[in-house]
């Protein structure tokens, strides 16, 4: 699996955009970029994935740029819940290729 | 909720001693994956089954042992535990780890204490 590097920690203002940004410039062109997070002790949570396009659910938006080298998770309007560890997580979807979890970005939402 | 259930929440235990982690996946996913997150170690990857089959081992001690069942819950078995082995556990899982996205949902976790 490629590696990932993520900013250590961020901060954002509840109710603005947050922007967690993931350089995977190793990336094979068969590996999907996901994004998962976990908030304080809990289990991790799925938040997103994509392969080439950017990507929008209910929960976020992912950028991934042309080159897939680089990509952004968007969080639209970050409430307190929102704090939590963010994980970018590159993989391709084989039986023996597993979630590599990285230290994450620690997104801390400020009221 | 994830769906994931797992059991206990918390465990106590002594040093030498050995315990069993249960994980009851959600309905219709096939693989259960075992993680280990500790202080200083991070999330990291234990071991995968799917369908009762061993498919993918990590950073897994020898003292560690798994298996899954033909109801597809699994256990984790760690014994001569020390103090190192104090945790966070997770189980997660998935319908089928070659499918797109091969969306994990993670369980709970149980927190083992070794004393």
């Amino acid at each position: 699996d490629a590696k990932t590097t993520q900013p250590t920690s961020m901060d954002c203002a509840e109710g603005r955009a947050a922007n967690l940004p993931c350089n995977h410039s190793t990336i094979s062109g068969n590996e999907y970029v996901y994004w998962y997070r976990q908030i304080h002790s809990q289990g991790p949570q799925y938040i997103i994935h994509g392969l080439k396009n950017n990507e929008t659910n209910e929960m976020a938006s992912l950028i991934i740029t042309e080159d897939r080298k680089s990509s952004t998770l968007i969080l639209p309007h970050a409430t307190l819940r929102d704090t939590a560890v963010y994980y970018c997580i590159v993989r391709v979807p084989h039986y023996g290729q597993n979630f590599v979890f990285g230290p994450g970005t620690r997104l801390s939402v400020l009221p | 909720d994830s769906g994931v259930t797992q059991t206990p929440k918390h465990l106590i235990t002594a040093t030498g001693q050995r315990v069993t982690l249960r994980c009851s996946p959600r309905s219709g996913d096939l693989s259960v994956y075992w993680y280990q997150q500790s202080l200083d170690q991070g999330l990291q990857f234990l071991i995968q089954y799917y369908n009762g089959e061993e498919r993918a081992k990590g950073n897994i001690l020898e003292r560690f042992s798994a298996q899954q069942f033909p109801d597809l819950h699994s256990e984790l078995n760690l014994s001569s535990l020390e103090l190192g082995d104090s945790a966070l556990y997770f189980c997660a899982s998935s319908v089928d780890p070659t499918m797109v996205p091969n969306e994990q949902f993670f369980g709970p976790g149980t927190r083992l204490t070794v004393l």
